[in-house]
């Protein structure tokens, strides 16, 4: 099964709105990284946050480590927040496994 | 520093044609990772190679060869390329359990 879910699968917001991505995983995680992915394709690295809350601007990762989950708040969304979230984590071998995406429509 | 520099960042290629994708990690990263993307979806993993040797593989096709350099570069090697091909290849480097960081891609069209 797949090993790092996460949901919603897409989510439309008007500017202004939060944003609440989520992420599940089957197994122990020793990393795990949130990525930004531009309509263009490039990748973005956000949090490496592999336990506890991390803040960087209007984004929050929380990750709860023994519950094998993640969360990903976006405040005051912007037009240019648009794009694929990821969730990856990786156990000890350091292979990462992606979840599936989130892909965040915000409108103006 | 430049990051994770991949070469080309473009390339078309005929159907039952090669092709050689390049990833420069971050200076001093040996941890060397490869992923497809098809249309935007998930990410898959098609190989690890840590201080040059291989440590793990995924989807990589039995057509497809990948080796890390002394520098810690590595190339895809792919061969008899088919339609389904056509994707994202998305190269990281790290150090060891440290984050990734991730090259802008090489989008290989198979036509």
């Amino acid at each position: 099964g797949q090993q790092v879910q996460q949901s919603p699968a897409s989510l439309v917001l008007q500017e202004g709105e939060n944003a609440e991505l989520q992420c599940n995983f089957s197994s122990t995680a020793t990393r795990l990284q949130w990525f930004y992915q531009h309509p263009g394709g490039r990748l973005v690295s956000l949090f490496y946050n592999p336990s506890g809350t991390k803040h960087t601007g209007r984004l929050t990762s929380t990750t709860v480590t023994n519950e094998r989950r993640s969360s990903l708040h976006i405040s005051s969304s912007q037009t240019t927040d648009s794009g694929t979230y990821f969730c990856a984590k990786s156990s000890n071998t350091n292979k990462v496994v992606f979840g599936t995406g989130t892909r965040l429509q915000v409108l103006p | 520093d430049s990051g994770v520099v991949q070469s080309p960042r473009h390339i078309i290629k005929e159907k039952g044609g090669r092709s050689v994708l390049t990833c420069i990690p971050i200076s001093g990263h040996s941890n060397v990772v490869w992923y497809q993307q098809t249309l935007g979806k998930e990410l898959k993993f098609l190989i690890q190679h840590y201080e040059k040797v291989e440590r793990d593989k995924g989807f990589l096709p039995s057509r497809f060869s990948v080796q890390q350099f002394d520098d810690y570069h590595s190339e895809m090697n792919m061969s008899a390329l088919e339609l389904e091909d056509s994707a994202m290849y998305f190269c990281a480097s790290s150090l060891v359990n440290s984050d990734y960081t991730f090259g802008s891609g090489t989008r290989l069209l198979v036509i």
